[in-house]
């Protein structure tokens, strides 16, 4: 079946610092794959996505690359800010887009 | 483009109610999604439509739990026989239903059984 893995959090980095969010997934078919964040008190929005092995997603300095030789789709920033404390989610769709599966979320938060 | 709205943002009911929520999807989106997610976890997968026709529902979706599409449009998800574990945030989401377009969420409905 179709799943995502993703980091446990929470996470607590330094401004300007570097940021992994590790995202592992299993799949039938050829799945797209996407990072949402959700911001305190407000619904999930898109962060980026990828829907074809080797794509690399990007948004608002983060991005990720969809690898599916080791079926991963980590998320990385070089520089984090405060304003990007939030709770982050790896999703994959089924091939079709049909159904979409997401992982457990990540908690940042970014202090100053 | 409005985005998904969804009403109430709030509900507080007793164990044994009935409760109804509300979904307006982007209202060129073909496709509306229902989805389940409680503290510290992921959106789990209810149901979901293709215009009016559902097409899918989780097997988590037990038989107080019912959704309509009636004109392809706005969605409505009834919880019959409310229990304590049903308290959570029950969110909606719409895509336009063509390629794999992302899903675009309301700020959900979160739902209090005392």
């Amino acid at each position: 079946g179709n799943s995502v893995t993703q980091m446990e959090g929470p996470v607590t980095l330094s401004e300007e610092a570097f940021l992994t969010i590790n995202c592992t997934y299993t799949a039938t078919g050829y799945p797209s794959l996407f990072w949402y964040v959700q911001y305190p008190g407000e619904g999930l929005q898109l962060l980026l996505k990828a829907t074809k092995a080797d794509d690399k997603g990007s948004n608002k300095g983060f991005e990720a690359t969809y690898r599916k030789e080791t079926t991963s789709f980590h998320l990385e920033k070089g520089s984090v800010q405060v304003s990007d404390s939030a709770v982050y989610f790896c999703a994959l769709s089924d091939t079709a887009g049909n159904q979409f599966y997401f992982g457990t979320g990540t908690s940042l938060t970014v202090i100053p | 483009d409005t985005g998904v709205s969804q009403d109430p943002r709030h509900k507080i009911t007793k164990r044994g109610q009935n409760v109804t929520f509300r979904c307006d999807p982007i209202s060129e989106h073909n496709r509306l999604y229902w989805y389940r997610q409680t503290l510290g976890q992921g959106p789990e997968f209810l149901t979901y439509f293709q215009n009016e026709a559902q097409l899918e529902k989780s097997r988590l979706l037990s038989d107080r739990f019912s959704a309509e599409r009636p004109k392809g449009s706005f969605s409505t998800l009834e919880i019959q026989r409310t229990e304590q574990g049903d308290s959570a945030m029950y969110l909606c989401a719409s895509s336009p239903g063509t390629d794999v377009g992302p899903l675009h969420f309301g700020n959900g409905t979160r739902l209090t059984v005392t």
